[in-house]
């Protein structure tokens, strides 16, 4: 079995103040997304990362794919209230199947 | 273009009780998959379907099963309900099967069972 473990798996911070969350396995992925889950609503994608040692740029969040494409890490900049929420790392195997991280709640305070 | 869809969104059931989730995909794409969401045991695959036919299957009990129609909708049915079954359950369709196709889900369905 495929494990994802996220670190930290709470985080609070306060507006304007940077943060990095890790999604760490000692299994390879063929890719790897991350997404972010509001109270009630379906996780909504961010970015998929394919190839070792990618970087991905969305505005404020920089998401990076290890180089043995192992881990992954997500790097937030100026951190804004409309940050808060569930980030979740998924790999996918060559199998198809897919394996969720348990998850890293942000708050950012105002 | 319109996202996943999920009926009902809130549903309460007895112990013993079956239950039939509901999901319809974003027009196009043909795979959907099912995912239970609980604060215990995070995010964890249930099943995909692509076409009609299983690809996928994650590790939970027989009285968990799904189906997929001709127009690529999606149901899940649980039989013989337990306290444990009390979740988020998630549909998420993508234009192929397997994750390295983008997967969007839509805003679940919140099953308590009583």
């Amino acid at each position: 079995t495929q494990l994802l473990e996220q670190s930290p798996q709470f985080l609070s911070i306060q507006e304007g103040e940077n943060l990095t969350v890790y999604c760490n396995s000692s299994s390879v992925f063929s890719s790897l997304q991350w997404y972010r889950q509001e109270p009630g609503e379906g996780p909504v994608l961010l970015v998929t990362v394919v190839t070792g040692g990618e970087v991905k740029k969305l505005k404020r969040l920089t998401f990076q794919f290890g180089d043995a494409r192992k881990d992954s890490s997500l790097h937030i900049t100026a951190a804004q209230p409309g940050d808060t929420g569930l980030y979740l790392c998924a790999g996918a195997s060559n199998a198809g199947k897919s394996t969720f991280g348990d998850g890293t709640t942000l708050t950012v305070k105002p | 273009k319109a996202g996943v869809t999920q009926t009902p969104r809130y549903l309460i059931k007895t112990r013993g009780q079956q239950v039939t989730l509901s999901c319809s995909p974003i027009s196009g794409h043909r795979s959907v998959s099912w995912y239970q969401q609980t604060p215990g045991q995070g995010l964890q695959f249930l099943f995909e379907y692509f076409s009609e036919t299983q690809r996928n299957k994650g590790n939970f009990p027989g009285r968990f099963s799904g189906r997929q129609f001709s127009n690529s909708r999606s149901e899940m049915n649980v039989s013989t309900l337990e306290l444990g079954d009390s979740a988020l359950y998630l549909c998420a369709s993508s234009l192929g099967w397997g994750m390295n196709y983008e997967q969007y889900f839509g805003p679940g369905t919140r099953l308590t069972v009583t």
